[in-house]
């Protein structure tokens, strides 16, 4: 149990364009994930918590417009790249809790994003 | 949160015992101790969980002391698949679960 899976593994797109990532629990109900970065050779750094049902709570330096977070059911996150720019290319890492409880982050595969 | 300091990397040979530990001098009460392993490409894989003492499971052992200002995580018999990248977190998951993800200990399993 405790899986959590990400779409897509890897998108490529150009400069200017928008990319949604989903994030999804799929045998458990979390109440809340978090949106990691990683770049190339360092460590995860969090963007985000989202709440389902209410507004994300960004932290500090990572732009709440650009970086849109919508967790509107208890199994499913995502997190839509706006206006994508090269800078933005990176390793976007989802994790969830699940509800009841349990203390223990689960976290997706990834998504690796390029942006030309 | 409680910041964590690890070892950058670490060399070892297949069939020894490794251990890696993790200083976390200002955890809180309600603070537990997660470790998780990370290979290149791929999100990070839950190992172990732990509050005080020790705990074990199939793939490995946590040792906490007393004071749980550290703590070393035990893989017994390691395999060239170990060559990873883990991480030592602590976070108080009746405050929202938030991890804060330090350096992590690169560890390179050779034959």
């Amino acid at each position: 149990g405790a899986v959590v899976s990400q779409h897509p593994s890897r998108v490529i797109c150009k400069s200017g364009t928008s990319v949604k990532i989903e994030c999804r629990s799929l045998d458990f109900q979390a109440t809340t994930m978090f949106w990691y970065r990683q770049f190339p050779k360092q460590s995860l750094m969090l963007m985000a918590t989202s709440n389902e049902g209410s507004k994300a709570t960004y932290e500090q330096g990572v732009e709440k417009d650009k970086f849109l977070i919508n967790h509107a059911s208890l199994t499913l996150s995502t997190l839509t790249v706006t206006s994508a720019h090269p800078e933005d290319s990176s390793f976007y890492i989802c994790s969830a809790i699940r509800a009841g409880g349990q203390e223990t982050q689960y976290f997706g595969p990834g998504t690796r994003l390029l942006v030309l | 949160l409680a910041k964590t300091t690890q070892p950058i990397s670490m060399d070892s040979y297949e069939g020894q015992e490794v251990n890696i530990t993790c200083s976390h001098n200002n955890i809180a009460t309600n603070d537990y101790i997660t470790w998780y392993q990370q290979f290149p490409s791929q999100g990070p894989r839950f190992i172990i969980q732990g509050y005080k003492t020790k705990v074990t499971n199939e793939v490995a052992s946590l040792f906490i002391p007393a004071d749980r200002k550290s703590s070393t995580l035990s893989l017994p018999r390691v395999s060239l698949s170990d060559t990873a990248v883990y991480y030592c977190l602590v976070g108080d998951y009746n405050q929202g679960g938030k991890l804060i993800f330090g350096q992590g200990t690169e560890l390179s399993v050779k034959p």
